[in-house]
């Protein structure tokens, strides 16, 4: 089946620091991705859609200037938090959506992200 | 816009027993549908999905789904649960190039 990788697991950072999160899909070609946040004990939010060549759509509420998304390659999608805070403490899970089927989002493991 | 209701936060079953997991949604058009679960700080593994067709969908590890449209439903089913599926569920729904809206999440615990 369809394989997405996150990088890193699992990251620590200080206050006012940046963190790149990277996507990629091993064995399929993914024109869109979607970055989500889950907090403890909750479901899914979803973030940004993510286009190949394109600028990233946010959604309500999430600032564009701090979750820098870029998605220069057809398998490769990143998030960067700059200037990171405490309260953007979180799971972070990336999916890509096959280029060929175009229905079905595959999800990657996720990147947990810890700001001291 | 669409929206998904899981209505069981948490539900405990014995093992063996069976399940059902609820999940309603609010759609304009033919929804994708889609159930995923998720184990302790892992991503999202696909169980199964609907888009057309037959409306009992089978999936992987043993569970179905039934999409039912005059309910707005698409239940998750298994019909006897081993202690490895304890985990949380999420349902979501989405349509073809759109993204996807999950619901709140089914905590299910199983009891030896």
């Amino acid at each position: 089946g369809a394989v997405v990788s996150q990088h890193p697991s699992r990251v620590i950072c200080k206050s006012g620091t940046s963190v790149k999160i990277e996507c990629r899909s091993l064995d399929f070609q993914a024109t869109t991705m979607f970055w989500y946040r889950q907090f403890p004990k909750q479901s899914l939010m979803l973030m940004a859609t993510s286009n190949e060549g394109s600028k990233a759509t946010y959604e309500q509420g999430v600032e564009k200037d701090k979750f820098l998304i870029n998605h220069a390659s057809l398998t490769l999608s990143t998030l960067t938090v700059t200037s990171a805070h405490p309260e953007d403490s979180s799971f972070y899970i990336c999916s890509a959506r096959d280029l060929v089927t175009g229905e079905t989002q595959y999800f990657g493991p996720g990147t947990r992200l810890l700001v001291l | 816009a669409q929206s998904v209701t899981q209505p069981d936060i948490h539900i405990t079953v014995s093992e063996g027993a069976s399940l059902e997991l609820r999940c309603n949604y609010s759609y304009g058009a033919t929804p994708y549908l889609f159930w995923y679960v998720q184990s302790p700080g892992q991503g999202l593994q696909l169980l199964l999905k609907y888009f057309s067709g037959d409306t009992l969908v089978q999936g992987i590890k043993g569970f179905e789904a039934e999409f039912k449209r005059s309910q707005s439903s698409f239940n998750l089913r298994k019909p006897s649960v081993h202690w490895s599926d304890a985990a949380e569920y999420f349902c979501a729904v989405g349509a073809q190039n759109n993204d996807m809206r999950f619901g709140a999440g089914t905590r299910l615990t199983v009891k030896p």
